[in-house]
Order: C-alpha cells, then structure tokens, then sequence
C-alpha cells in the first residue's frame, strides 16, 4: 500500500497570509505513461463531507478559488493557500490513487492564527 | 444538480449485518463509478470500495477481507454497500462519492460525496 504522510498536522496562520501544507508518498504517484502525478487534494469543514479541491496534483476543481494551488510531483507535493481566508479553516487531505488500495494522508488542521 | 443520499446507518452489536444504500440524482448514475469511503470518529478519510459504472468491477481495501460487498441498481439509481461480520473498528460515518471519471475512465478521486450515515458496533 502507499503511505501518504503530511506535514504539519496542524497549522496557524494569519488571515491573508500564506498556507502551505505538505504531503509525501511512500513511492512515486507520477505515472510514466501519461506524465501525471495521481495525487488529489480535499478540504473538509465541520460536519460537512470533504470537497475536492485539486486533482491530477495541480489541476484546480470547477468553482474552488484561485487562492488554492497544488503543485509537487513524484513524491512530494504541496498544497498552498496564498491569502488565508476565515472560510479555510478546515482539515485538509491529500489522496493518492495511483494504486488500489487509494488511500490519504491523516490530514491537516488549519485554524487562524 | 448532482446529489448523493446515504442512509442505512446506525446501532448494530458486533458479528451482525448491515446494509447501507445510497440515492444518488442529478446525474447519469450508470456512467459513473461510486466509492465508499468512511470516516472513524474524529479520525481521517479510509477508502472502502469501489464498483465500475456498470457493477462489473469491484475492488475493496485490504481491511474489508471478504466482509463487504459493494454493489449497485441503476434502475434505482441506488449503490448498495452490504457489511457482514461487523466489528467495533468499523465504526464510522460511511460517504458514497462519485468517481472524478466517466464510464470506462475511470479516476479515482471523487467529485461529489454525500453527507454520510453514521454506523456504530456496539453490544
């Protein structure tokens, strides 16, 4: 199976500022074939279900703000909030689906600082 | 606009059964593949199961061993997840999510989830 560990667990950070959240893979999830990293990233607020966010690694969902970018490929990736806004507090996830089993990372909490 | 109904939850004593469904509307259900992915309380995301747009493939996580069985009716537009032999680890709010694909292309990820129903093994 792959591991999918994050980095921090949580997180503080002030209102407008920058939010980067980190996720690594025990093996590579970039498929030589197609050249794509097969890393999707959630966000999940309090009682409501996750919402996509990213996928393909940086490829932004319909309707998720522009203020949310992934970036990283083979192992490492990175999930970056430019300007942190009140409605970001969530727990977020990262996905591989590379392989069956899919599985995530044990999530990131950000708060405001 | 695309909706996912879970329902089928609740209190059951550990070795029973149950059997979680799924509504799904708002679009072609039989084009897409479905997922089930729970939650433990306060815990992170776990993948379950899978099923192919037209039933004819499933896959499970490791930790389901025979257990669960995923499937599907389209002419309900309803995807099934049936537990047996259920044990206190398997407590947890239970999503259906869409496949990010389509058809036969199948993605991995998940585009849409519902809000979940919350299954508790307790004696």
């Amino acid at each position: 199976d792959i591991v999918m560990t994050q980095s921090p667990d949580s997180l503080a950070v002030s209102l407008g500022e920058r939010a980067t959240i980190n996720c690594k893979s025990s093996q590579s999830v970039l498929f030589s074939s197609d050249n794509k990293n097969y890393l999707a990233w959630y966000q999940q607020k309090p009682g409501q279900p996750p919402n996509l966010l990213i996928y393909w690694a940086s490829a932004r969902e319909s309707g998720v703000p522009d203020r949310f970018s992934g970036s990283g490929s083979g192992t490492d990736f990175t999930l970056t909030i430019s300007s942190l806004q009140a409605e970001d507090v969530a727990v977020y996830y990262c996905q591989q689906y590379y392989s069956i089993p899919l599985t995530f990372g044990q999530g990131t909490r950000l708060e405001i600082k | 606009q695309v909706q996912l109904v879970e329902s089928g939850g609740g209190v059951v004593q550990p070795g029973r059964s149950l059997r979680l469904s799924c509504a799904a509307s708002g679009f072609t259900f039989s084009s897409y593949a479905m997922h089930w992915v729970r939650q433990a309380p306060g815990k992170g995301l776990e993948w379950v199961a899978v099923t192919s747009y037209d039933g004819s493939n499933k896959y499970y996580a490791n930790f389901v061993k025979g257990r669960f069985t995923s499937s599907r009716d389209s002419s309900k537009n309803t995807l099934y997840l049936e537990m047996n032999s259920l044990r206190a680890e398997d407590t947890a709010v239970y999503y259906c999510a869409r496949d990010g694909g389509y058809s036969s292309s199948w993605r991995y990820f998940f585009d849409y989830w519902g809000q979940g129903t919350l299954v508790t093994v307790s004696s």
